[in-house]
């Protein structure tokens, strides 16, 4: 079954130190996309990035970045220099063959000045 | 602007009765969801349509029922059944198979009292 698994429920930081949201998944689908989403107190969801299952390569936008890896079914997203409003709640998702998201729980990040 | 309208932002009403929440999209997607998301559980699909007149269940669709009659709207009916209603309800969008370009609406909070 397709599952995702963010471990970390809540992290706190304080502004401009580095944090990693981890994120794994589970599918047997050997074509799939992954998402993350950043979700503002507001609750609407902002997307930030998707990957296929064939694109591996990292990427980096500003002070985003993302780490791919099949092997180890993960899709990391890293926060440079972190800052108060990079506060949210983040999402990691799968999209399976009959385009449904799957969710992971969320981690909630916490930046302090 | 293109985009998903969810009405009302909240939405109050007391145990017992039903309540339809609204979701239209003015960006001709095929595909339209309902997500409900409680705290510290990441986004549950309740309901889905990939085209006019046809929906299937989500992975939580007990004591929920939706329409699709018309391609820019899928609305949310939480029913009397629904032993645990209040939460915050996402909808979303998504244009044919792809599995990319999901657009989410701003949410309704609904409150049963």
């Amino acid at each position: 079954a397709q599952k995702v698994t963010q471990a970390q429920t809540e992290i706190s930081v304080v502004e401009k130190e580095d944090v990693t949201l981890d994120c794994v998944y589970e599918t047997r689908d050997t074509t799939y996309y992954l998402f993350w989403y950043k979700q503002p107190p507001s609750g609407e969801l902002v997307f930030l990035i998707r990957r296929n299952s064939f694109d591996e390569q990292n990427e980096i936008s500003g002070r985003y970045s993302w780490n791919f890896q099949k092997s180890t079914s993960s899709f990391n997203f890293t926060i440079t220099a972190s800052q108060v409003v990079d506060s949210a709640v983040y999402f990691c998702a799968l999209s399976e063959g009959g385009g449904k998201l799957i969710f992971g729980q969320g981690t909630e990040l916490s930046v302090k000045p | 602007d293109g985009g998903i309208t969810q009405s009302p932002k909240y939405l109050f009403r007391k145990e017992g009765q039903n309540v339809t929440l609204s979701c239209e999209q003015n960006l001709n997607h095929d595909a339209m969801y309902w997500y409900r998301q409680d705290p510290g559980q990441g986004l549950r699909l309740i309901y889905y349509s990939q085209i006019v007149n046809d929906f299937q269940k989500g992975d939580i669709a007990e004591g929920y029922s939706v329409s699709r009659e018309k391609k820019e709207s899928f609305p949310l009916t939480v029913t009397s059944a629904q032993k645990n209603p209040t939460a915050f309800y996402l909808c979303a969008s998504k244009i044919g198979p792809d599995n990319y370009g999901y657009t989410f609406g701003s949410g309704t909070r609904l409150t049963v009292v």
